[in-house]
């Protein structure tokens, strides 16, 4: 099981640009979760996908978007990028059915806009 | 709203010296809190729960309605502890969980 893994591992965008970010869950997660983590700060909640539809979704602005696919792997998108979307975004696959609540990580893709 | 603190960015303690990692959290329902661990150039990772009231790797954590707090405690520090610690909490809506971290405390285990 190669747990969750995300693409790519490092992109850069200048200002304005759209990007695309990619996760594939852990074998057997249904559910994915997508961070944005800035230089020095915790992990912020952007939002969660299951059964395809976005369940929750934290502070972040409409540009922020995402799917999830029949697979149950995810995209990330972003528009009209600025230099504050410069961040780690992470994913994180679970099982929304279990008494567990454990999230598994990727690692990450580094998101640089000039 | 539910938020995390952890109120210090970084902690530097001997070998041998007990460790206590604060955390502090507001949440208006009934809060499961968790600690997760980043070491060096790996992922992030569960290290414990409250739920679960175990010990991993010899840390410990009580969750503390009253004070709002689920502080991370471990006896004696040991060199491969060295590691960035988040403090978060699951918060349910609809029956879909947010998870909330908080900013992280670098621990630094001195030799």
């Amino acid at each position: 099981d190669a747990g969750v893994t995300q693409s790519p591992t490092h992109l850069i965008k200048t200002r304005g640009q759209q990007v695309t970010l990619r996760c594939s869950p852990k074998s057997g997660h249904d559910t994915v979760s997508w961070y944005q983590q800035a230089l020095g700060q915790g992990p912020q909640f952007i939002f969660q996908y299951y059964e395809e539809e976005e369940r929750q979704r934290g502070n972040f602005p409409d540009r922020f978007s995402g799917h999830q696919f029949p697979n149950y792997s995810s995209e990330l998108n972003v528009n009209a990028l600025l230099l504050g979307d410069s961040a780690l975004y992470l994913c994180a696959s679970s099982l929304v059915r279990t008494l567990s609540r454990e999230l598994f990580f990727g690692e990450g893709s580094r998101l640089t806009v000039l | 709203a539910q938020r995390v603190t952890q109120p210090e960015k970084l902690l530097s303690v001997f070998k041998g010296a007990p460790v206590e990692l604060k955390c502090n959290y507001s949440y208006s329902g009934s809060p499961e809190l968790f600690w997760y661990v980043q070491y060096s150039r790996q992922r992030l990772q569960l290290l414990l729960r409250h739920i679960s009231r175990e010990s991993i790797k010899g840390f410990t954590a009580d969750l503390n309605k009253g004070e709002t707090s689920f502080h991370l405690k471990k006896p004696f520090a040991q060199e491969e502890d060295s590691a960035m610690y988040y403090c978060a909490l699951s918060g349910q809506l609809g029956g879909y969980q947010k998870v909330t971290f908080g900013t992280g405390t670098k621990l630094q285990v001195i030799p």
